[in-house]
């Protein structure tokens, strides 16, 4: 089965940029989306298809993916964005949902 | 407004069933696969389960088959997840979530495979 490789805890310093990554093999030649959530919260999409925001989601987050690595930056981190965050993708072999282990984000 | 509201969540014991549901608002039901993902307390997000428009297909994480089943009523705006031969490690928050369907280049499709609106959860503790 397909798996994802994020790591557990990333801090960022107020106002700095945030870059939290998520591995999986040839993890490029997928559409990777990312979700944020908070204590006692449903999670929120902040990325899908490897780039693009939702409506409503500030243009401080970005995302990329190329080669086994898919990356969410997060630009001029604030305190509100401290949360966990979980990349996803869709394995056309098995035809799971495939989500990483999701990463605490700090905001210092 | 588009809203989902997971119920049917509770305390129930090693090997019995529990049926949940989730409500939906606000949109066209019947037009978005949807799915089932939980999460053990403290833990990661886990997709259990999905289901296509008209309920003709439908895909499980291997560690519910034989054991869960996703249905919907689109005529009641439903999703449902009948879960039997409850286990411990079934104990977790189950959100219901929204898969949108979509168009680019000229073609359209079904579903995008990520979930733009979920629910707030609903609890299942098996335990004795």
């Amino acid at each position: 089965s397909y798996e994802l490789t994020q790591p557990l805890s990333v801090s960022v310093a107020l106002g700095q940029t945030a870059r939290i990554t998520c591995g999986g093999d040839d993890i490029g030649y997928k559409n990777v989306h990312w979700y944020h959530q908070k204590p006692g919260q449903a999670p929120v999409l902040v990325i899908y298809r490897d780039s693009n925001r939702p409506s409503g989601i500030p243009e401080r987050f970005s995302g990329s993916n190329s080669g086994n690595t898919a990356t969410l930056t997060i630009s001029r981190a604030q305190a509100g964005d401290e949360a966990d965050y979980y990349c996803q993708v869709w394995d056309s072999s098995t035809a799971d949902v495939v989500f990483g282990g999701g990463t605490k984000l700090t905001v210092l | 407004e588009v809203q989902l509201v997971e119920s049917g969540g509770g305390l129930v014991q090693p090997g019995g069933s529990l049926r949940l549901s989730c409500a939906a608002s606000g949109f066209t039901f019947s037009s978005y696969w949807m799915s089932w993902v939980r999460q053990a307390p403290g833990k990661g997000l886990e997709w259990v389960a999905n289901i296509k428009q008209d309920g003709s297909e439908k895909y499980y994480v291997d560690s519910v088959k034989g054991r869960f089943i996703i249905s919907r009523d689109n005529a009641k705006n439903s999703l449902y997840l009948q879960m039997n031969s409850l286990r411990a490690e079934d104990t977790a928050v189950y959100y219901c979530a929204r898969d949108p369907p979509y168009c680019s280049g000229g073609s359209c499709y079904e579903q995008s495979y990520y979930f733009d609106y979920w629910g707030q959860g609903t609890l299942v503790t098996v335990s004795s």
